[in-house]
């Protein structure tokens, strides 16, 4: 069992708002990332870390940003939300062969 | 761009069936895994594959990746309704980068 959290799991926000997903995971793993998935469909690439101090963008263009200050946390930033940006957000920690997934950010703009 | 296919899309059938799941690329996977994802939350590993041709199992579950490390299916034997959900392949780039790919999704459904 993976132990990784994400807060809120839920949100419903205004459009034009900042806001921060959480991202924690207590195993202490270097590589981290975040995924966005819209209900039932694939997984797209977001953002990434190898480690601290350490972020790439994904393969899906995002108009997030992130940060990777301690091995443990890995939160994501919206600037200024919008409707295009409703979606599920699934954080997730890696070894060397497993990847392991938190519950998931539900996140609708209105 | 380094893609997964799988397929079916979507699949329903009667409990006590049998089923397999396929995921394919052209290109090659330093390794890959199978997750079941359930409405509204993240995806759970049900298994890594790291070696060509190997065979894993998982109760009634058996994942086999492809000798080349480019394919993988995932067979379930007597379906029973907890299947339900979707299930997802994800392959390891082997570019260095630690990035995975994702494949498109298989919806199964096993009705009572």
């Amino acid at each position: 069992e993976a132990d990784i959290y994400q807060t809120p799991r839920y949100l419903v926000i205004g459009t034009g708002k900042k806001i921060t997903l959480e991202c924690s995971q207590t195993m202490g793993h270097d590589k981290m990332y975040w995924y966005q998935q819209d209900p039932g469909m694939e997984l797209h690439l977001i953002h990434y870390s190898y480690g601290v101090n350490s972020t790439e963008k994904g393969d899906l263009s995002s108009e997030s940003t992130v940060s990777r200050i301690r091995t443990e946390h890995f939160p994501l930033t919206l600037e200024s939300a919008r409707p295009s940006h409703t979606s599920q957000y699934l954080c997730a920690s890696r070894t060397r062969y497993e990847q392991y997934f938190g519950p998931g950010t539900r996140l609708t703009v209105t | 761009t380094q893609l997964l296919e799988q397929s079916p899309q979507f699949l329903s059938i009667q409990e006590g069936e049998n089923l397999t799941v396929y995921c394919n690329s052209s290109s090659v996977f330093s390794s890959l895994q199978w997750y079941r994802q359930e409405p509204g939350e993240g995806p759970v590993l049900l298994v890594t594959v790291v070696t060509g041709g190997e065979v894993k199992k998982l109760k009634r579950l058996t994942f086999q990746f492809g000798d080349a490390r480019k394919d993988s299916s995932l067979h379930i034997t007597a379906a029973q309704p907890g299947d339900t959900g979707l299930y997802l392949c994800a392959g390891a780039t082997t570019s260095g980068t630690y990035k995975y790919i994702f494949g498109t999704g298989t919806r199964l459904k096993v009705l009572a």
